[in-house]
């Protein structure tokens, strides 16, 4: 079963706009990490944010986590064409293997 | 620097036809090494996971089974391939020990017909 949730499960927005997506998931993590997929490609890392953290910032990308309400939401600011992919959250439970459960992903396309 | 390799980058094969799938890691030593499925539009599930050679965990019972013959070598196979074996089958590695990110390889695209 999948631990982390996005939402929305797809997002159209403008050049320029801002885009933000959301991962809720169920049981205590050691991490959160967000990736993202261009279409047919490998995953990219993007960020890490660890249960003690509670906002990271990474060039236009800003990564809040409120481990209260089992959440973390991905903001990109001033969004390009460049950033039309699929995000997703991963998150680590300090389980043998340093295994990640992923979400089912958020697809974001930016217009020009 | 690390680099990550996987072939065939896509594959069509027939159900009933034996599988295997190549995953090799160069600039690290000793590392965790995953394969996951991604079916079309959704997440990624994890199918095996190796945290040193000979050493295979299993996550979900299939038809499928991976091998870690070298330290950096990690290898997807299947005896009968089925139907539902088709999807997008990525490989990745992280460090041995700690919190750190996993990192990707191109992916292979496998069809049944």
């Amino acid at each position: 079963s999948q631990q982390g949730e996005e939402d929305p499960q797809a997002l159209s927005i403008q050049e320029g706009e801002n885009a933000t997506m959301n991962c809720s998931y169920k049981t205590s993590i050691n991490n959160l990490q967000w990736y993202r997929q261009n279409s047919g490609r490998g995953l990219v890392h993007l960020i890490l944010i660890r249960s003690n953290e509670r906002e990271k910032h990474s060039g236009r990308l800003r990564v809040t986590l409120d481990t209260s309400k089992k959440s973390s939401s991905l903001l990109i600011t001033a969004s390009r064409a460049a950033d039309t992919a699929s995000y997703f959250c991963a998150t680590d439970a300090r389980a043998a293997g340093n295994k990640l459960t992923f979400g089912g992903g958020t697809r974001v396309l930016v217009k020009p | 620097s690390q680099t990550i390799h996987q072939w065939p980058a896509t594959l069509v094969q027939p159900v009933g036809s034996p599988l295997s799938l190549e995953c090799t890691v160069e600039g690290t030593s000793n590392p965790n090494l995953y394969w996951y499925r991604q079916a079309a539009g959704r997440g990624l599930q994890l199918l095996f996971y190796s945290v040193g050679i000979g050493q295979i965990s299993s996550e979900v019972p299939q038809n499928l089974s991976a091998s870690r013959p070298q330290d950096r070598q990690f290898i997807l196979s299947s005896k009968k391939l089925l139907l539902s074996d088709s999807g997008f089958y990525l490989c990745a590695w992280s460090p041995g020990q700690g919190d750190y990110e996993q990192y990707f390889g191109p992916g292979t695209r496998l069809t049944v017909t």
